[in-house]
């Protein structure tokens, strides 16, 4: 099964600091997915990757996908108390589709 | 308002019951998913369903049960072979399963928190 490990574990950040996560596959991705949850909740789904190379933004959030598609990157730019949250990857390989495989997320503490 | 709805919020459940967790969901998703999220551990998939009346297991199905008798509905049973219920328990639907990309994002009810007395 396709493994994704996501780093850091947790960070913390003052407000208006910009912040990047990774999430690492060991097989190649065919589609890689970032979702945030606030503790206790449901996940948000914020944006989905496929092509090498792609980058996507949202608002101050900006995910990339490598060329090799085996890394992505989740940027956040300037940020605010309403970025505080687990931000998880999701990902679904060539032989698997509609069975994602989640990062173990990384929590992100936004402090004044 | 389309969505995925998630009931009971908290269930508290006593050694050797069985438990059922509801999931409803009217976006015309055709797959349904369950997962299980324990802290540091990330979600861990325990059913999924295609398509009505069919259903496969998961990473983690020992213990559980479920059902797909109608598209909207896919409730999920925690039976008491399962040694460690308590969790965090989500579930999820898509449009297609079968088709790579935006049409195989998975949305997520709010959760059921499942514990154990």
């Amino acid at each position: 099964s396709q493994e994704l490990e996501q780093s850091p574990q947790s960070l913390i950040v003052q407000e208006g600091k910009n912040l990047t996560i990774n999430c690492t596959s060991s097989k190649t991705l065919y589609g890689l997915y970032w979702y945030k949850q606030k503790y206790g909740e449901g996940l948000i789904f914020l944006m989905m990757l496929q092509k090498g190379g792609e980058e996507k933004s949202h608002e101050k959030i900006t995910a990339k996908l490598d060329e090799k598609k085996q890394q992505s990157s989740l940027h956040i730019t300037a940020s605010q108390p309403s970025h505080a949250g687990i931000y998880l990857c999701g990902a679904d390989g060539a032989d698997s589709w509609g069975k994602f495989q989640f990062g173990a997320g990384t929590q992100v503490v936004v402090t004044p | 308002d389309g969505g995925i709805t998630q009931s009971p919020k908290y269930l508290f459940r006593k050694e050797g019951q069985n438990v059922t967790l509801s999931c409803e969901q009217n976006l015309n998703h055709d797959a349904m998913y369950w997962y299980r999220q324990d802290p540091g551990q990330g979600l861990r998939l325990i059913y999924y369903s295609q398509i009505v009346n069919d259903f496969q297991k998961g990473d983690i199905a020992e213990g559980y049960s479920v059902s797909r008798e109608k598209k909207e509905s896919f409730p999920l049973t925690v039976t008491s072979a399962q040694k460690n219920p308590t969790a965090f328990y989500l579930c999820a639907s898509s449009p297609d399963p079968g088709l790579a990309g935006i049409s195989n994002t998975q949305y997520f009810g709010p959760g059921t928190r499942l514990t154990v007395l």
